[in-house]
């Protein structure tokens, strides 16, 4: 059984919208957790990276929580743009494992005009 | 940050051939990771690649299957053997950045005939 799992599998949304992703995981003890963003023919590009000690992260549009006690984490896009479309992967790091990140299965966040 | 380049990005291939993938890095790395993305489903990392020394690989994975080179600090290879449609995947190399990043290659995309 995956460690990391995402929902929703995909989402659509108009233009100009938010959304929020969600992120479960039962990796334990963990050092951080990222989400990734993955454009159709690219590798992932980190969005956020959070400590097991942070609640929040934000870099520009994108807002990453993190609740440690019930092992949820979430990205929120806010006013979203067409070039938002992508998959977006949530990873967790183990602790005595570097190298060995548990991927999720990531969602597909289609954005449209 | 880093940049990675792979070759080829794509290609199709016939059953029973091999495929070497290149990764290219700008700078000098210790380690490098590749890494599977089989479609809709999570990255599963495939080995671990020091330079100077034989490739670690994960639990499904063998060397006569996929063998590894890492000549110096700035490139490896992945060969994928004996192919069968099965091996249809994006292909991914890694490396670690400063403060617990990583960085993903463009990934190369292969289709098994």
């Amino acid at each position: 059984k995956n460690q990391v799992e995402q929902s929703p599998q995909s989402l659509i949304i108009l233009e100009g919208k938010n959304c929020t992703l969600q992120c479960n995981y039962t990796v334990s003890p963990f050092s951080n957790l990222r989400w990734y963003k993955q454009d159709t023919g690219r590798g992932p590009v980190s969005l956020t990276i959070m400590t097991f000690s942070e609640n929040t992260k934000s870099n520009g549009r994108y807002t990453a929580t993190l609740d440690a006690d019930t092992k949820q984490s979430s990205l929120h896009i806010t006013a979203s743009q067409l070039s938002d479309s992508a998959s977006y992967i949530c990873v967790v790091i183990p602790t005595d494992s570097w190298g060995k990140f548990q991927f999720g299965a990531g969602t597909q966040v289609v954005v449209t005009p | 940050s880093a940049v990675i380049s792979q070759k080829p990005s794509r290609d199709i291939c016939q059953r029973g051939t091999s495929l070497t993938i290149q990764c290219q890095v700008d700078s000098q790395v210790t380690m490098m990771f590749w890494y599977r993305q089989q479609p809709g489903q999570s990255l599963t990392l495939i080995a671990t690649a020091n330079q100077g020394s034989e490739a670690t690989y994960e639990s499904g994975f063998v060397i006569d299957k996929f063998p590894i080179s890492r000549p110096n600090l700035t490139f490896s290879t992945l060969t994928v053997s004996n192919m069968s449609p099965e091996d249809s995947s994006i292909y991914l190399c890694s490396v670690d950045g400063a403060y617990n990043e990583q960085f993903f290659g463009p990934g190369t995309r292969l289709t098994v005939l």
